[in-house]
């Protein structure tokens, strides 16, 4: 069974760098497209980037100046660093797999998800 | 951008209702879409991707379709279970969800 955990720090300062991981477990992440995604509280889900096992990215456009996603597949990790943060980042920040059947180009959905974790930014 | 409109944000129903939720695309996504049920204080969870197609394991009573622009997603006949917030997703460019849809007993 394929499980995803995500991991960082729970509080961020007002203009620094939040950073993530996720640890995949149960199955490769060879041909899937890795994404954060996050959820104000109360609010609708904001798919913020994604990332192949090539190392190849696509970033939300209204993120895309702040965002950069890595992939390390020797550790079955990817993450997220979101730079200049503000309170309206304040999310709870998951991490999810997705999968394209061989469309080209490519076109995921998200199958397995992370638990979440919330990420609050404060001064 | 792709923006993608639900209504209604909220629906009241009981137990055993048929009840549908629409979800529309401010362009054509062809059938790239995906609906999720997301409890509180959890992940969402995949229902139906590429429109109409019923992800493993998830009961029948759910359904899809639509494509280009206007989407439906149908619950039978609701269960105890099924109250939660729904949410559609486009897949066609980069990746949009709709507000969601709160699945309230009345």
């Amino acid at each position: 069974q394929v499980q995803l955990q995500e991991s960082g720090p729970g509080l961020v300062k007002t203009s620094e760098t939040l950073s993530l991981t996720c640890t995949v477990s149960g199955g490769s992440m060879s041909t899937y497209y890795w994404s954060w995604i996050r959820q104000p509280a109360g609010k609708a889900l904001e798919w913020i980037g994604r990332i192949y096992t090539s190392g190849s990215t696509k970033y939300n456009p209204s993120l895309k100046s702040r965002v950069t996603m890595s992939v390390d597949t020797s550790k079955n990790q990817f993450s997220l660093k979101l730079t200049s943060v503000t309170a309206a980042d304040t999310a709870v920040y998951y991490c999810a797999r997705g999968l394209n059947n061989n469309h080209v180009p490519p076109h995921y959905y998200f199958d397995y998800w992370g638990q979440g974790t919330l990420v609050t930014v404060s001064s | 951008d792709i923006q993608m409109t639900q209504s209604p944000s909220t629906l009241s129903a009981s137990v055993g209702d048929r009840v549908t939720i629409t979800c529309r695309a401010s362009q054509s996504i062809s059938s790239w879409l995906a609906w999720y049920q997301q409890k509180p204080g959890k992940a969402p969870k995949l229902l139906i991707y590429k429109a109409s197609s019923l992800e493993s394991e998830v009961p029948s009573r759910f359904s899809g379709s639509g494509s280009g622009t206007e989407f439906t997603l149908t619950i039978s006949s609701l269960q105890p279970d099924d109250f939660a917030t729904y949410y559609c997703q486009q897949y066609d460019t980069y990746n949009t969800f709709g507000q969601g849809t709160k699945l309230e007993i009345k």
